[in-house]
C-alpha cells in the first residue's frame, strides 16, 4: 500500500522557516515525482511545485520559487518542504502527493498534510 | 494560468440521491482533468483523471464526463462514504489548477 507519512504541526515566527517531511512507503521513491500542494484556511488547493527524487530536479509555480525549496533523500525515502521568509500568508497547511507515473501532475497519492501556522 | 470554476458550491443530497457537480475551466483543456475527494482525517483520493477515467479502487457509481471547457462529476445512488468536498484539477496548462471545491452534505 502507497503511503507518504508527513510530519506534524509546525509553528514558525514571521522571518523565520520551517521544514516539512514526508516519508513515502509502498513503492519505489525514485520512480515518482512528488509534488507539493497548498491549502490556506477556509481556501482551495494550490500547486507548489514537484521534485524528482531521482536526479533532485525541481519545479515551482511561479508564486513559490522564492518561498519554497523542495528536496528529497532518496536514502530514507521521504521528501522535504523548506518555507522561508515566513509571514502570515503562509499559514496553511501543506501536501505531498505523488504524481501519477508519465501524468506528473495527476496526484494519486497524498500525505495528511501538515500545518504550518505563523506567529510571533 | 486556467481558472477552474466548480458549481455549487455547497450540495446537500440524501443517500440514494445521485448528484452532479459542475467544473468550468477558463479555456480548453482536452479532456486533462482530474477529480479528488477530500474527506476529514483521511489522505485526499484520487477518483477520476482524463475527465472520465475511474482510478483503480473508485467505486463505479462515480462517473467522469466532459471536455473542451465543461466537466461533470456524477456520483449515482449516494452511500454515506460519499459525503466529502471534491476538487477538480486541469493538468493541461501550466501549473495546474484546481478548482474551489464544492462541499456535499447530508440533507
Amino acid at each position: 500500500e502507497v503511503q507518504l507519512q508527513q510530519s506534524g504541526p509546525e509553528v514558525g515566527r514571521p522571518g523565520s522557516s520551517v521544514k516539512i517531511s514526508c516519508k513515502a512507503s509502498g513503492y519505489t521513491f525514485t520512480d515518482y515525482v512528488m509534488n507539493w500542494v497548498k491549502q490556506s484556511p477556509g481556501q482551495g488547493l494550490e500547486w507548489i511545485g514537484w521534485i524528482d527524487p531521482e536526479y533532485g530536479s525541481t519545479d515551482y509555480a511561479e508564486k513559490f520559487k522564492k518561498k519554497a525549496t523542495l528536496t528529497a533523500d532518496t536514502s530514507s525515502s521521504t521528501a522535504y518542504i523548506q518555507l522561508s521568509s515566513l509571514t502570515s500568508e503562509d499559514t496553511a497547511t501543506y501536501f505531498c502527493a505523488r504524481g501519477y507515473s508519465s501524468y506528473i501532475y495527476v496526484m494519486d497519492a497524498w500525505g495528511q498534510g501538515a500545518s504550518v501556522t505563523v506567529s510571533s | 494560468d486556467v481558472q477552474m470554476t466548480q458549481s455549487p458550491s455547497y450540495l446537500a443530497a440524501s443517500p440514494g440521491e445521485s448528484v452532479s457537480i459542475s467544473c468550468k475551466a477558463s479555456k480548453s483543456i482536452s479532456n486533462n482533468l482530474a477529480w479528488y475527494q477530500e474527506k476529514p482525517g483521511k489522505a485526499n483520493k484520487l477518483l477520476i483523471h482524463s475527465g472520465s477515467t475511474l482510478q483503480s479502487g473508485t467505486p463505479s457509481r462515480f462517473s467522469g464526463s466532459g471536455s473542451g471547457t465543461d466537466f461533470t462529476l456524477t456520483i449515482r445512488s449516494l452511500e454515506s462514504e460519499d459525503f466529502a468536498v471534491y476538487y477538480c484539477q486541469q493538468y493541461n496548462e501550466y501549473p495546474p489548477t484546481f478548482g474551489s471545491g464544492t462541499k456535499l452534505e447530508i440533507k
